[in-house]
């Protein structure tokens, strides 16, 4: 299984631009979710979903869109970069919360907005 | 769901038991304690979960206390490659709210020879 890819791996956007951070899982999870990280920071939830078609707001949405046609992906778009956007993205999957439902993360996208 | 208090960092020396401590005087009784680790900018990796238990795996021990307020990670024979971030967070076992989880700034363990 190759777990939580995330594409690309780097990024620079010029402030204005717009982009997708592509997530996909080959876990069959439920939940998924995008975070940012950065320096010095922990991890702050931008959006997550429960299930395909279902999405809701973390604790800093602004900015970003996201959507989940199918239980494998969940893209984070950009629709107006701005330079605060600068930082690295984490998406993570899960089982729905219970008793053995670790989240599973990739390894980050290193968005640069100039 | 409930917050985290973690020391900002910790040392170790390489062979010797490192036990990092978290604290969650809020947690309600249907939260689960989880611990992650993050190495250098990589993805956080998960380690071990509990809800009241001690648990142990093949990477950690997991003690919580019995009033559940408070917990230690253990590793058992730290490496030079346990140096990372080590993150406690806590997760509502319920649908709707146990994807929200909150990430503080962890423990920053540095194992050295």
């Amino acid at each position: 299984n190759a777990g939580v890819t995330q594409t690309p791996k780097f990024q620079v956007l010029k402030t204005g631009q717009s982009m997708t951070l592509q997530c996909a899982q080959d876990m069959n999870h439920e939940y998924m979710s995008w975070y940012r990280q950065d320096p010095g920071m922990g991890l702050r939830l931008i959006h997550y979903s429960v299930g395909a078609g279902i999405t809701d707001q973390g604790e800093v949405p602004n900015g970003y869109n996201v959507s989940r046609s199918t239980t494998e992906d969940f893209p984070l778009r950009l629709l107006s970069a701005a330079p605060s956007q600068t930082s690295v993205y984490f998406c993570a999957s899960s089982y729905p919360p219970g008793h053995n439902s670790p989240l599973h993360f990739g390894n980050g996208t290193r968005l640069t907005v100039t | 769901d409930a917050k985290t208090t973690q020391p900002p960092s910790m040392d170790c020396a390489e062979g010797r038991a490192a036990n990092l401590p978290c604290n969650h005087s809020t947690i309600s009784g249907n939260e689960y304690v989880y611990w992650y680790r993050q190495i250098h900018s990589q993805g956080p990796q998960y380690i071990i979960h509990g809800l009241k238990n001690n648990e142990t795996n093949e990477m950690a021990s997991l003690i919580i206390t019995e009033d559940r307020k408070s917990s230690t990670l253990i590793l058992p024979h730290a490496t030079l490659r346990d140096t990372a971030v080590y993150y406690c967070i806590v997760r509502d076992s319920f649908t709707g709210g146990g994807n929200k989880l909150t990430f503080g700034t962890g423990t920053q363990l540095k194992v050295e020879l």
